[in-house]
């Protein structure tokens, strides 16, 4: 069965540090695929990232990172020089190839950043 | 921009009513999803639809239902709601090729008192 874990349920951080959000997945299958959703306060959830299971390379867009570690069943997300505006909540999701699954969302980690 | 809509994005009801939450894309998506989201934020699947005609329970048990008639619309009704149907509703699609990313609406938040 798949699952998706984000240990942290809240995190509070001063304008311009650096935050990471964990994620911890669990599958049986060997191709899976691994996303990341932001969701505002406004309340959709909006896409941010997909990564398939045989690509480990770790990816940058502007302030966001994210690095994928198969060895850890891990795929974090770092945003460096955090902003107000990246105040949200943060899901991470996980969809086994086999069956062609939903998304199996973690419980969120919700960002506050403070100005 | 996902061109998924759900109306309405607020509704308030009493205990008994029925009511359908409206869910429409307008990017040909074959697959659709209905997640229902608790005040704790987590989201749950509680029905989905591969295409016309075809629709499946999710993981979490529901006492809605889902019709999919059309391509492009995927309404969830609600026979008799309860103040336990209190929540999030938020609807999804994505494409028919293997794990793409769904694009979610808005939302529907309901209150049933």
């Amino acid at each position: 069965a798949q699952k998706v874990t984000q240990a942290q349920t809240e995190i509070s951080v001063v304008e311009k540090e650096d935050v990471t959000l964990d994620c911890v997945y669990e599958t049986r299958d060997t191709t899976y695929y691994l996303f990341w959703y932001k969701q505002p306060p406004s309340g959709e959830l909006v896409f941010l990232i997909r990564r398939n299971s045989f690509d480990e390379q770790n990816e940058i867009s502007g302030r966001y990172s994210w690095n994928f570690q198969k060895s850890t069943s891990s795929f974090n997300f770092t945003i460096t020089a955090s902003q107000v505006v990246d105040s949200a909540v943060y899901f991470c999701a996980l969809s086994e190839a086999w069956g062609n699954t939903p998304l199996v969302f973690g419980k969120g980690t919700r960002l506050s950043v403070i100005a | 921009e996902a061109d998924i809509y759900q109306t309405p994005r607020y509704l308030v009801i009493g205990t008994g009513k029925k009511i359908t939450l409206e869910c429409s894309q307008t990017m040909g998506h074959d697959k659709m999803y209905w997640y229902q989201q608790d005040p704790g934020m987590e989201l749950h699947l509680i029905h989905y639809s591969y295409g016309v005609n075809s629709t499946e329970k999710g993981d979490l048990s529901s006492e809605s239902t889902v019709s999919r008639i059309r391509t492009e619309h995927f309404p969830l009704t609600l026979e008799s709601a309860r103040p336990s149907h209190t929540s999030q509703y938020l609807c999804a699609s994505s494409e028919r090729q293997l794990n793409t990313e769904a694009f979610f609406g808005q939302g529907t938040r309901l209150t049933v008192v």
